[in-house]
Order: structure tokens, then C-alpha cells, then sequence
């Protein structure tokens, strides 16, 4: 099972871009690198899901290199309410799907 | 996206009694539903994994005879916690999985056992 590495936290100011990158080393061929983010006392939030190089919807982009070892969740112009935890989860969504283990996750503080 | 509910979102309960937290996927069939547990400030933590129709696949540690898990149908998955007491209390989450390789998060159920 892929472990994650994330930093525990990362500050950053409204309307700046964030990038919070996940190491996960050992991630093998079927794995898919998904992120979230939660909220207090909320379910995580799915965000976005790639398998290689770039992937883009309405509220991030998700950056992966060619070995897969790394992925990168870029927020675009981030608000207050951005604030929260953010995880990245590696699996491969078919038998193993849920043992995907989460990391600690990385706080981000948006400051005004 | 995918939306999944659970019920209730919040209870507290007396030492010893059975609590019940149902988990349903409104829009799409979850093949597979997992159970994660959440202490304050602390990552989430996966209990078991339960498919339609099979007995759920319990995490090392976690008592099988104390968390019972019934995923009856391809929308609804309950998590009974028997004879709770006060270290049970904590945030449980459930989350489905469906045609696609994505979990889709419920909003939690905070438990609290006096």
C-alpha cells in the first residue's frame, strides 16, 4: 500500500495560488492519486483525480511527473474559506480501493 | 458528484447501549462502502471495508463483534456500535465507491457515549 508524505501545514494569503505536493514513493502501476479536503466535523470533500501528468477541473489542478512518485494540487487564487485539511490518497480503486491509507494531511491557513 | 448521506449526523448515548449509523448513496450504486473513524485532530482511520451482499473486511484492531457492519443493499451500508462506551466516541465516516475509482465522503456522524 502507498504511503503518503505531505506537509503538515502550509500558510498562505487570499487571492495568492497554492501548491501542496504529496511524495508517494511506492505507488504502484494501478494506482490512482486522488485529493480531498475537510473540513472541521465534515466528510472529506473529493477534489480531484489523476493518474499522469496534468489534470484541471473547476476548482484545482493536479500535477503529476512521469514516475508517479509525486503529485502536486495547485488552488488557484485561494480564499479564506479555502482554509482546511487537505489529503492526497493513493489506490488503485479496485480490490484495494479504501486501503488507501490517509496520510496526516496538510493544514492550510488562508490569511486575509 | 457523488452524494452520500449518513444518519444521524450527531447522537450521544449512555455507556452500554447500541448505536446505529446508517450510510446511503443517493445517486449512485455503491458497490463498496468503507467505514473510517476520526479522532480530534487526527487523520482518518479505515475500520473495514464492506461490499454488497458479503461480510465487511475489518482493519487489524478493530473488533468485528463490536462494530457491526451490514451492507445490505447497493445504496445502504449501517454501522452499529454495540455496547458503546466513553473511547468509542469519536467521528465516524462512511464513504462509497461506485462504477469509478473515486470515494465519495458522507458528512460523519459524531458519537458521543456519556
Amino acid at each position: 500500500l502507498a504511503k503518503t508524505t505531505q506537509p503538515i501545514s502550509m500558510d498562505s494569503y487570499e487571492g495568492q495560488e497554492v501548491n501542496i505536493t504529496c511524495s508517494h514513493n511506492n505507488i504502484a502501476t494501478n494506482d490512482y492519486i486522488t485529493w480531498y479536503q475537510q473540513f472541521p466535523s465534515q466528510g472529506p470533500r473529493f477534489i480531484i483525480q489523476g493518474y499522469k501528468t496534468k489534470v484541471t477541473n473547476e476548482v484545482a489542478s493536479l500535477f503529476i511527473p512521469a514516475d508517479r512518485k509525486s503529485s502536486t494540487l495547485s488552488l488557484p487564487r485561494v480564499s479564506l474559506s479555502d482554509t482546511a485539511v487537505y489529503y492526497c490518497l493513493v489506490g488503485d480503486g479496485g480490490a484495494n480501493a479504501g486501503k488507501s491509507t490517509f496520510g496526516d494531511g496538510t493544514t492550510l491557513t488562508v490569511k486575509p | 458528484g457523488a452524494v452520500v448521506s449518513q444518519h444521524p449526523s450527531w447522537v450521544i448515548c449512555k455507556s452500554g447501549t447500541s448505536v446505529k449509523i446508517e450510510c446511503r448513496s443517493l445517486d449512485f450504486q455503491a458497490t463498496t462502502m468503507f467505514w473510517y473513524r476520526q479522532f480530534p485532530k487526527q487523520s482518518l482511520m479505515l475500520m473495514a471495508t464492506s461490499n454488497e451482499g458479503s461480510k465487511a473486511t475489518y482493519e487489524q484492531g478493530v473488533e468485528k463483534d463490536k462494530f457491526l457492519i451490514n451492507h445490505a443493499s447497493l445504496t445502504l451500508s449501517t454501522l452499529t456500535v454495540t455496547s458503546a462506551h466513553p473511547e468509542d466516541s469519536s467521528f465516524y465516516i462512511c464513504s462509497g465507491r461506485g462504477s469509478t475509482d473515486t470515494q465519495y465522503f458522507g458528512p460523519g456522524t459524531r458519537l458521543t457515549v456519556l
